[in-house]
């Protein structure tokens, strides 16, 4: 079965400061997605990141960053010079094979501060 | 890509009564997901709806709460039935589209009060 773990549950910083959010996965698959979603207030999923299980390369996309390491099964997600507008629910989610269900993990909640 | 319109974006409803989501996209899709977060929680797959069947509901929700329809590929409702203040929640449709089918969009999801 598919599971997917965040471990922490809310991690507060304050501005300019770097933040990893955390994230495990279980899966049987060979083949399976990796997402990170944002979550602000307002409630909509604001699509971050797909990782495929083939591609372990770590992304960058200007501040934010991604390690993606199938041999600790993790796919983390950094936050260089966290700002105030980056406060917001973090999940990250894993869906095996293609166009099947997404499994979410519990949510990081973070708070930076100014 | 795809883009998903859901409505509505919002409401409050009295106990006991029924409230039906819509879910339109703009491209035909095979499956389309309902997906339940409760307050301070994380999403939960109520269902995947396919054209032409049955939904298939995940362990803790029935079809008799949460009856599904999809009559095409770009559109599914769902209701929530009978409902109770514990159906406070968001509620989210989502389909994959993209290259082998392996992206995940969501809908802007409906925030549901029930008193």
């Amino acid at each position: 079965a598919q599971k997917v773990t965040q471990a922490q549950t809310e991690i507060s910083v304050v501005e300019k400061e770097d933040v990893t959010l955390d994230c495990v996965y279980e899966t049987r698959d060979t083949t399976y997605y990796l997402f990170w979603y944002k979550q602000p207030p307002s409630g909509e999923l604001v699509f971050l990141i797909r990782r495929n299980s083939f591609d372990e390369q770590n992304e960058i996309s200007g501040r934010y960053s991604w390690n993606f390491q199938k041999s600790t099964s993790s796919f983390n997600f950094t936050i260089t010079a966290s700002q105030v507008v980056d406060s917001a629910v973090y999940f990250c989610a894993l869906s095996e094979k293609g166009g099947n269900k997404l499994v979410f993990g519990a949510g990081t909640i973070l708070r930076v501060k100014s | 890509s795809a883009v998903i319109s859901q409505k509505p974006s919002r409401d409050i409803c009295q106990r006991g009564t029924s409230l039906t989501i819509q879910c339109q996209v703009d491209s035909q899709v095979t499956m389309m997901f309902w997906y339940r977060q409760q307050p301070g929680q994380s999403l939960t797959l109520i269902a995947t709806a396919n054209q032409g069947s049955e939904a298939t509901y995940e362990s803790g929700f029935v079809i008799d709460k949460f009856p599904i329809s999809r009559p095409n590929l770009t559109f599914s409702t769902l209701t929530v039935s009978n409902m109770s203040p514990e159906d406070s929640s968001i509620y989210l449709c989502s389909v994959f589209a993209g290259p082998q089918n392996t992206e995940a969009f969501f809908g802007q999801g409906t925030r549901l009060t029930v008193v």
